[in-house]
């Protein structure tokens, strides 16, 4: 069965700081997708990323990175030079992909994130 | 332009009362999906559908019925309410069932 982990139920840092948010995931399958999606205040989910798991290349999107690493099943999220706007609930999500017909989306239980002006 | 709509934004209503909330996408995709969120922020998925078709039914009471009049569309008709399905409930949809998933703005629901 699929899980993810969020160890980190809240954070807060300092506007500016940088800052990890962890994921760790398991699964027994060899196909897999990782997603992480951002819920601001407002309520809205919001996609920032999609991996899938023979591509283990870190990705960067402007103050974003993705650190994926199979060894340790981890896709962790990092924020650099945090803004306020940041602050949010983030979630990891897997979806397995190759138990055709229940490719569902199962998400860690979120990560607070509050960045102090 | 609005990619996944839900319809209402917010609903509240008393114990044992029938309602429904209406999810609409305009992406063109084929799968179809409905979420809960409780107050812990926990997301769960209930059902998924692909091309009208239940595929994922994740052991929801049998108060919950989904149904997909079209691909374009995904509805949750909940018959007798319980306080327990307070809830936010999100639609999403995607190309294939395990591509991105894009997601409603959700539907705020009360039970009193």
């Amino acid at each position: 069965a699929q899980k993810v982990t969020q160890a980190q139920t809240e954070i807060s840092v300092v506007e500016k700081e940088d800052v990890t948010l962890d994921c760790v995931y398991e699964t027994r399958d060899t196909t897999y997708y990782l997603f992480w999606y951002k819920q601001p205040p407002s309520g809205e989910l919001v996609f920032l990323i999609r991996r899938n798991s023979f591509d283990e290349q870190n990705e960067i999107s402007g103050r974003y990175s993705w650190n994926f690493q199979k060894s340790t099943s981890s896709f962790n999220f990092t924020i650099t030079a945090s803004q306020v706007v940041d602050s949010a609930v983030y979630f990891c999500a897997l979806s397995e992909g190759s138990n055709f017909g229940n490719e569902k989306l199962t998400f860690g239980t979120g990560t607070r994130l509050t960045i102090i002006p | 332009d609005t990619a996944v709509s839900q319809t209402p934004k917010y609903l509240v209503t008393q114990m044992g009362n029938d309602k429904s909330i209406k999810c609409e996408q305009n992406l063109g995709h084929d799968t179809m999906y409905w979420y809960k969120q409780d107050s812990k922020k926990f997301l769960k998925i209930m059902f998924s559908y692909n091309n009208k078709e239940l595929i994922i039914n994740e052991t929801v009471p049998n108060r919950f019925s989904p149904k997909s009049p079209d691909k374009a569309h995904l509805n949750l008709h909940i018959n007798s309410l319980e306080l327990g399905d307070s809830a936010v409930y999100f639609c999403a949809s995607s190309q294939r069932e395990y591509d991105t998933q894009y997601f409603g703005p959700g539907t705020r629901l009360t039970v009193l």
